[in-house]
């Protein structure tokens, strides 16, 4: 069964606006951790953002920002103020209590000036 | 360096040839993680290492795929026998072993089987 679902596949947002990536995830630990990375078109692999299972508040770096919730199992990413430069394909991953890191599918978003 | 370092970047080899992928991970990282990814698609899982032993060995699609580590240092993924369809860029990353910690990853190394 897939650990992480990323059902978008691709998502356009024109400049300046706000786009949320969806991500749900599945899991009977109590204890895990879901992450969001970037990948520009040079194939970097960027952290943006964290959020612990037992973390009250949703996350925020910047930018980004994490709705999290828990009875859901959905962790979706907010980026606010779209800029070109978001371009790239996103990931969400999750670390379980044995520390494997799981990675979904990934969406990629293309920002229109 | 102070980044995960992979080597070789390319590597292009003939089917039925083994390769050998290396990944030196960020000083005193105890998880090591191993991925694949095709073009455009998402992250495969591999295997990952706790130290020197390796906790879950499920994503190594065939038994044409093997990896270790030793010294809790350096680890070397091994392909067997390439097949065509195993052409893909292969990422390794690394991380402390704590559950908020974020993984870092390398550059990858491009693996092409012609």
């Amino acid at each position: 069964a897939q650990k992480i679902t990323q059902t978008q596949p691709g998502m356009f947002v024109q400049e300046k606006e706000a786009v949320t990536l969806d991500c749900t995830y599945d899991t009977s630990d109590q204890s895990y951790g879901l992450f969001w990375y970037k990948q520009p078109s040079s194939g970097e692999m960027i952290f943006l953002i964290y959020q612990g299972s037992y973390d009250e508040q949703n996350a925020t770096e910047g930018r980004y920002s994490l709705n999290f919730q828990k009875a859901r199992k959905s962790a979706n990413l907010v980026i606010s103020a779209s800029q070109l430069g978001d371009s790239a394909m996103y990931f969400c991953a999750m670390r379980e209590s044995d520390y494997k890191l799981s990675f979904g599918a990934g969406t990629t978003v293309t920002v229109r000036a | 360096g102070a980044g995960v370092s992979q080597s070789p970047s390319n590597k292009v080899t003939e089917k039925g040839k083994d390769v050998e992928l290396r990944c030196d991970p960020i000083s005193g990282h105890t998880a090591l993680y191993w991925y694949r990814q095709s073009l455009g698609q998402g992250l495969e899982f591999l295997i990952y290492f706790q130290g020197n032993s390796a906790p879950d060995k499920s994503g190594l699609p065939s038994d044409r795929f093997s990896a270790e580590r030793t010294g809790g240092s350096v680890s070397t993924l091994t392909i067997q026998r390439t097949q065509q369809e195993d052409s893909a860029v292969y990422l390794c990353a690394s991380s402390f072993l704590q559950m908020n910690t974020e993984a870092f990853f390398g550059q990858g190394t491009r693996l092409t089987v012609v």
